[in-house]
């Protein structure tokens, strides 16, 4: 089945700093990707759509200046954690999907630790 | 606006019994259902999917159900056994502009050797 490669799978870093966590799709192209978020013993809430080489479209609540989304290719997707902050530590996961399937592959997850 | 609750919220069996998930969603304009599996701080596993012209899926011990016309879905695990503890989580890909996939909260199963 398709691949979807997310990386890095753990980050710790110290607040203030920016953090870019990378989602691939490995043998597809993926002209739509989402980004999803998981606060601690809760489910998985979706942050922003991606369409390749247009600007994401993000979830109500969720700042975009915050949280950068890049789609700049159709196996390449990057979330930006801008200034991070300990209660930006949380599991992050991307999906991607083709224009043609009716499935989303799901990648492995990032945890994010903001010290 | 769709909304996905799963029941219970954990689930404590001795090994070896038959066990029922229960996924409930309240718009039946979906593009299909998918159940996955999460061991604790990993990642997502895709358990089965089923697509909205389908009854049910079939894997190993699994056994998933969708009935779309009330909003309901079930994963039947047959013979559980400790290695199936883990949180459950259904998800729906709805109808709209972006064909979002909405999850529910999960469901905590712990199977007691």
């Amino acid at each position: 089945g398709a691949v979807v490669s997310q990386h890095p799978s753990r980050v710790i870093c110290k607040s203030g700093t920016s953090v870019k966590i990378e989602c691939r799709s490995l043998d597809f192209q993926a002209t739509t990707m989402f980004w999803y978020r998981q606060f601690p013993k809760k489910s998985l809430m979706l942050m922003a759509t991606s369409n390749e080489g247009s600007k994401a479209t993000y979830e109500q609540g969720v700042e975009k200046d915050k949280f950068l989304i890049n789609h700049a290719s159709l196996t390449l997707s990057t979330l930006t954690v801008t200034s991070a902050h300990p209660e930006d530590s949380s599991f992050y996961i991307c999906s991607a999907r083709t224009g043609m399937q009716n499935i989303q592959y799901f990648g492995a997850g990032t945890r994010l630790s903001v010290l | 606006k769709q909304e996905v609750t799963q029941i219970p919220a954990a689930l404590s069996v001795p090994e070896g019994e038959n066990l029922v998930l229960n996924c409930s969603f309240t718009d039946s304009a979906i593009y299909n259902l998918q159940w996955f599996r999460q061991d604790p701080g990993k990642g997502l596993t895709s358990l089965l999917l089923i697509q909205s012209s389908q009854r049910e899926q079939t894997s190993g011990r699994l056994n998933a159900s969708l009935d779309k016309s009330s909003g309901r879905s079930t994963l039947y695990i047959a013979a559980s056994q400790p290695g199936d503890s883990a949180t459950y989580l259904c998800a729906v890909r709805v109808k709209t502009s972006y064909d979002k996939v909405i999850f529910g909260p999960g469901t905590s199963l712990s199977v007691i050797p």
